[in-house]
């Protein structure tokens, strides 16, 4: 099962440009993490933030949780093309007995 | 940080051939890790829950029988997926719990199966 929906499904932007994506999701949730995927690998992780939290930084990264409206944002500033990949948001729920839920995914095509 | 590791990475096999996916955490014990598979263009799908000395948890529309997990001991997983046919074809990635860093996850690299 998928917790959410995150849009855009694609997103295509210049190098330098910023790239924002957004998750939804549908229960209540310990903590949302940000992964990124290149095209065939593994999972990088990139970011987590709790459910007490916010807004959080890393890098070019930012961060952003609204629990009252059960979604976050993912920002990625001064875009690079190593930053093409998929990007997807999941969460963490202790009702679903800490099972992991990931979201449909941002696919993000920076152009050098 | 914590390593998972997949073995194989990837796999052609025969339709109705099985083939058995290993899973470990290399430097710490896992009492609990999670089986995903991933179509193309898609996102992760969680598929079971893996728990060391007992039955694993499928989520809903997962074949228990097709997709048998065994969780032998607290540093492996295996999946064995049972008279493979092509729709099987997937890349299959696993995650482990790591107790002592407060049940942080940490995802293995994936496995990519191919069933011609």
């Amino acid at each position: 099962s998928q917790q959410g929906e995150e849009d855009p499904q694609a997103l295509s932007i210049q190098e330098g440009e910023n790239a924002t994506m957004n998750c939804s999701y549908k229960t209540s949730i310990n903590n949302l993490q940000w992964y990124r995927q290149n095209s065939g690998r593994g999972l990088v992780h990139l970011i987590l933030i709790r459910s007490n939290e916010r807004e959080k930084h890393s890098g070019r990264l930012r961060v952003t949780l609204d629990t009252s409206k059960k979604s976050s944002s993912l920002l990625i500033t001064a875009s690079r093309a190593a930053d093409t990949a998929s990007y997807f948001c999941a969460t963490e729920s202790h009702t679903g007995g800490f099972k992991t839920i990931f979201g449909a995914g941002t696919r993000l095509f920076v152009k050098a | 940080g914590a390593v998972v590791s997949q073995h194989p990475s990837w796999v052609i096999c025969k339709s109705g051939t099985s083939v058995k996916i290993e899973c470990r955490s290399l430097d710490f014990q896992a009492t609990t890790m999670f089986w995903y598979r991933q179509f193309p263009k898609q996102s992760l799908m969680l598929m079971a829950t893996s728990n060391e000395g007992s039955k694993a948890t499928y989520e809903q529309g997962v074949e228990k029988d097709k997709f048998l997990i065994n969780h032998a001991s607290l540093t492996l997983s295996t999946l064995t997926v049972t008279s493979a046919h092509p729709e099987d074809s997937s890349f299959y990635i696993c995650s482990a719990r790591d107790p002592d860093r407060s049940y942080e996850q940490y995802f293995g690299p994936g496995t990519r199966l191919t069933v011609t």
